[in-house]
């Protein structure tokens, strides 16, 4: 157990609905970070947030958003689902914001569209 | 444009043969270079930051090292239990994320 919390682990749903998928980072750590992971895109950065603060942004579609809560949770919500949308999204938490102790990643929510 | 490349993208090994996985990288000032271990279904787990060239970090079978343009994942004497895509990952030239390859699919014989 990395100490990062995803839920739920599995979803699957139809296209053109929404869903939210929630993380809560290790104890003591205040970022967040999302990556979408599919076969052939390898793990893509999509967007950071630091003690509730957006801090940086990568190749977020905007039919995506995110945010974090002042309990330091964070949701990610994808909505307009498209067949494409299907893959494992990791949530990662770090202490500092930064990259230099590593990232802790949690186990991931796998989405299927159908 | 920051970049990460990783090869072999799979490489099967008769357990206790070695072998060495390579990370090139095109960034402008590196500021650190990371490996992780991902097992299937699970996220990457963190293993080593190397942060100038000429470091080496070791971690039981396994031995990072650093050059200017590149990065080298050594294992020594691997074990089944080694099985795991390996992931490299650098910082992006202009923020403060990190952008990873897209892995090393490790493959270890008994």
């Amino acid at each position: 157990d990395s100490g990062v919390t995803q839920t739920p682990k599995h979803l699957i749903t139809a296209t053109g609905q929404r869903v939210t998928l929630r993380c809560s980072p290790r104890s003591g750590d205040l970022s967040v970070y999302w990556y979408q992971q599919s076969l052939d895109q390898g793990l893509q950065f999509l967007i950071q947030y630091y003690n509730g603060e957006e801090r940086a942004k990568g190749n977020i579609l905007e039919r995506f958003s995110a945010q974090q809560f002042p309990d330091l949770h964070s949701e990610l919500n994808l909505s307009s689902l498209e067949l494409g949308d299907s893959a494992l999204y990791f949530c990662a938490s770090s202490p500092d914001g930064t990259y230099k102790a590593g990232y802790t990643f949690g186990s991931g929510t796998r989405l299927t569209v159908v | 444009e920051d970049q990460v490349t990783q090869s072999p993208e799979a490489l099967r090994l008769q357990e206790g043969e070695s072998s060495s996985l390579n990370c090139s990288y095109t960034v402008s000032g590196l500021r650190g270079l990371f490996w992780y271990r991902q097992d299937p279904g699970k996220g990457p787990e963190f293993l080593f930051t190397l942060y100038s060239a000429g470091e080496e970090k070791e971690k039981e079978r396994l031995k990072a090292t650093l050059t200017k343009k590149e990065s080298f994942l050594h294992i020594t004497a691997p074990k089944p239990e080694d099985s795991a895509t390996y992931l490299c990952a650098v910082p992006y030239s202009s923020a403060s994320k990190i952008i990873f390859g897209s892995g090393t699919r490790l493959s270890i014989r008994p």
